[in-house]
């Protein structure tokens, strides 16, 4: 079981384009979570997604990002006309059902740096 | 929503010695984790800790439930183990709050050689 993996590591993209994010869950889970660290923030929790649906996106800014989770592929998030303020740590978490009972794991995260 | 206040936010160590983290939290949790972020920016998870006391290796983790806090204990401490801590809860919402981690601010540890 190779976990939660995500790609690119590293990203640099100039203001105005497009960044895509991916992240592959864990074998056989079928929801993810994705999250945003900031410089000099905690991490805060953007979007929850089960296969094909948007669960809770209360913490996904209101512009320019959205996230999907097909049935097959990887769980994307995208950012239209990157900005410099869209610089951060990118992360999402993986569950076979719905919560926990053993803890979520973390992907290595996606460093997004908009020039 | 919930707070989670981490103490102490910065922490030096000499190596081999021991330190306690602190995480507190303003109210019932479904899930509470400790995870250490090394140089490198990845997440590494610890415990998955709701409550009782878990050990391993020379990390080990209590959660007070009824209290609403959490202690990290880190012994004989490397260099290897410099990094931020972060305690996350999931807070007891119904079922609206799966996957909703709330992350403190986290302790900066460095262990000097």
């Amino acid at each position: 079981n190779a976990g939660v993996m995500q790609n690119p590591r590293h990203l640099v993209r100039r203001r105005g384009q497009e960044a895509r994010l991916r992240c592959s869950p864990m074998k056989g889970h079928s929801h993810v979570y994705w999250y945003r660290q900031l410089p000099e923030e905690g991490l805060k929790f953007m979007v929850y997604l089960q296969k094909e649906n948007i669960i809770d996106e209360s913490g996904m800014p209101k512009e320019r990002f959205s996230a999907e989770f097909p049935k097959e592929g990887p769980s994307i998030l995208r950012i239209q006309q990157v900005v410099r303020g869209d610089s951060a740590a990118y992360f999402c978490a993986s569950s076979l059902d719905r919560g926990t009972t053993s803890g979520y794991t973390f992907g290595s995260g996606t460093r997004l740096t908009v020039v | 929503g919930i707070q989670v206040e981490q103490s102490p936010p910065d922490l030096i160590l000499q190596e081999g010695a021991n330190s306690t983290l602190r995480c507190n939290f303003s109210d019932s949790v479904n899930n509470l984790q400790w995870f250490h972020q090394n140089p490198w920016g990845q997440l590494i998870n610890l415990f998955y800790i709701p409550s009782g006391t878990k050990q391993n290796g020379r990390l080990s983790a209590t959660t007070v439930a009824t209290e609403r806090y959490s202690l990290l204990y880190i012994s004989s401490s490397q260099t290897t183990d410099s990094g931020v801590y972060f305690c996350a809860v999931e807070p007891n919402a119904g079922g609206t709050s799966y996957g909703k981690l709330t992350f403190g601010q986290g302790t900066i540890l460095t262990v000097h050689p």
